[in-house]
């Protein structure tokens, strides 16, 4: 089984422009959800979807949006980049059952000049 | 918040047992015990979870408290790949109805293997 996928796997951008990162969960995973993580804060829940529904939502402000597609890979968006958005950005897919473990990307490390 | 406390790091000599404890006062009944780590350059990767009793895979072996106020990873022989941040983390087995990627991450224990 192929695990997950992310990409791109390193994306520099300057502030103000938006960025869309993707994200293929493994063959049969209905949830995705993501995380940041910056040396700062560690890593920080963002939001998940199952179904093409977002289920939960994390501490983040209006500028960070995410989607899930029908076959249930799933985009993540961030508006007006900040500095502060430099992140390493890690997608994680899992089944439906309760504390199924998680399976996480390599995810995509994005810098904001 | 993080409900649970690690030690900031440990050393470990490469073949010799690990004991990472992991405190977690506040736990309720419904919670499980989770553990990741992540290696460099990687995302965090599944180790072993638990409820009450205690766990062992392939990976290594969870020990559980009697009270369950705290857990113990046990790694039997620390190989220079199991250098990595370990995680403790509790999930709520009745908080998702269907949401359940929402873990909650502290800071976690580096784990520094010596050859």
């Amino acid at each position: 089984k192929a695990g997950v996928t992310q990409t791109p796997r390193y994306l520099i951008k300057t502030r103000g422009q938006q960025v869309t990162l993707s994200c293929s969960p493994i063959s049969g995973h209905r949830s995705v959800s993501w995380y940041q993580q910056t040396p700062g804060q560690g890593l920080q829940f963002l939001f998940e979807y199952f179904s093409e529904t977002q289920r939960n939502k994390g501490n983040f402000p209006g500028r960070f949006s995410g989607r899930q597609f029908s076959n249930s890979r799933s985009e993540m968006n961030v508006s007006t980049l900040e500095l502060g958005d430099s992140a390493l950005y890690l997608c994680a897919s899992s089944n439906r059952d309760t504390n199924e473990k998680l399976f996480f990307g390599s995810g995509t490390q994005l810098s904001v000049l | 918040d993080a409900k649970t406390t690690q030690p900031n790091s440990m050393e470990s000599n490469e073949e010799e047992p690990v004991h990472l404890p992991c405190n977690h006062s506040t736990i309720s009944g419904t919670d499980y015990i989770h553990w990741y780590r992540q290696l460099p350059s990687q995302g965090p990767e599944y180790v072993i979870h638990g409820l009450t009793s205690n766990v062992n895979n392939r990976m290594a072996s969870l020990a559980i408290a009697e009270d369950r106020k705290s857990s113990t990873l046990i790694l039997h022989r620390a190989t220079l790949r199991d250098a990595a941040v370990y995680y403790c983390i509790l999930r709520d087995s009745e908080v998702y109805g269907g949401s359940q990627g929402n873990l909650i991450f502290g800071k976690g224990t580096k784990l520094s293997v010596k050859p």
